[in-house]
């Protein structure tokens, strides 16, 4: 199966700045999602990634906090901005249509620390 | 209005004892499920989809569309099941097709 590739894998960063989070497919894909999970959470989908076209954001969720960039069909970034010990999470990336039975595949998140 | 309940946030068993964690969903459509795993250190891997109908590490899922579950169910634990289990439910939103994701039930099987 297509694998994903996901970094920084974990960071700790200060409140107040940026950081951009990169997504490496291994095949061409035309969806990418990026989730959110809190701690002691569930996963919540942040917004979908089209390539060419803006992202759609969830309920909740807002361009100018999380700003996505889809250059391409095997690429996508998802920047966490202007952070707050709130934004601590797990950011995953995902896409559909890669693996047996349609499944959906999640990289190996990002554990984001806010300080 | 699109939901994926999972009530048990633990559930633990003895090896060999038979598992049943639930789950139950809410969907005006017609329901496209998943069950997740993740076990320590790994990332989140799909286990089985009710379409397919399979049986993967001994696990089976019945969709029950009378009663809006989606049950996953092995007759016999084994310690090395033990990990978070996430039922998921496709959806349609502005931007094509999304899962949705309950909160996920800790699986601890001990011998």
């Amino acid at each position: 199966s297509a694998v994903i590739s996901q970094k920084p894998s974990r960071d700790i960063c200060q409140r107040g700045t940026s950081l951009t989070i990169q997504c490496q497919v291994d095949s061409q894909v035309t969806m990418m999602f990026w989730y959110r999970q809190q701690p002691g959470q569930s996963l919540t989908l942040i917004a979908t990634a089209n390539q060419g076209s803006e992202a759609t954001y969830e309920s909740g969720f807002v361009i100018d906090k999380f700003p996505i960039s889809r250059p391409n069909l095997t690429f996508s970034t998802l920047t966490v901005s202007n952070m707050s010990p709130e934004d601590s999470s797990i950011y995953l990336c995902s896409v559909s249509g890669i693996q047996q039975g349609n499944g959906y595949t999640f990289g190996s998140g990002t554990r984001l620390t806010v300080v | 209005a699109q939901r994926v309940t999972q009530p048990e946030k633990l559930l633990s068993v003895f090896k060999g004892a038979p598992v049943e964690l639930k789950c139950n969903y809410s969907y005006s459509g017609s329901p496209e499920l998943f069950w997740y795993v993740q076990y320590s250190r790994q990332r989140l891997q799909l286990l089985l989809r009710h379409i397919s109908r399979e049986s993967i590490k001994g696990f089976t899922a019945d969709l029950n569309k009378g009663e809006t579950s989606f049950h996953l169910k092995k007759p016999f634990a084994q310690e090395e099941d033990s990990a978070m289990y996430y039922c998921a439910l496709s959806t349609v939103n502005q931007a094509g097709t999304a899962l949705i994701f309950g909160k996920g039930t800790t699986l601890s099987v001990s011998s």
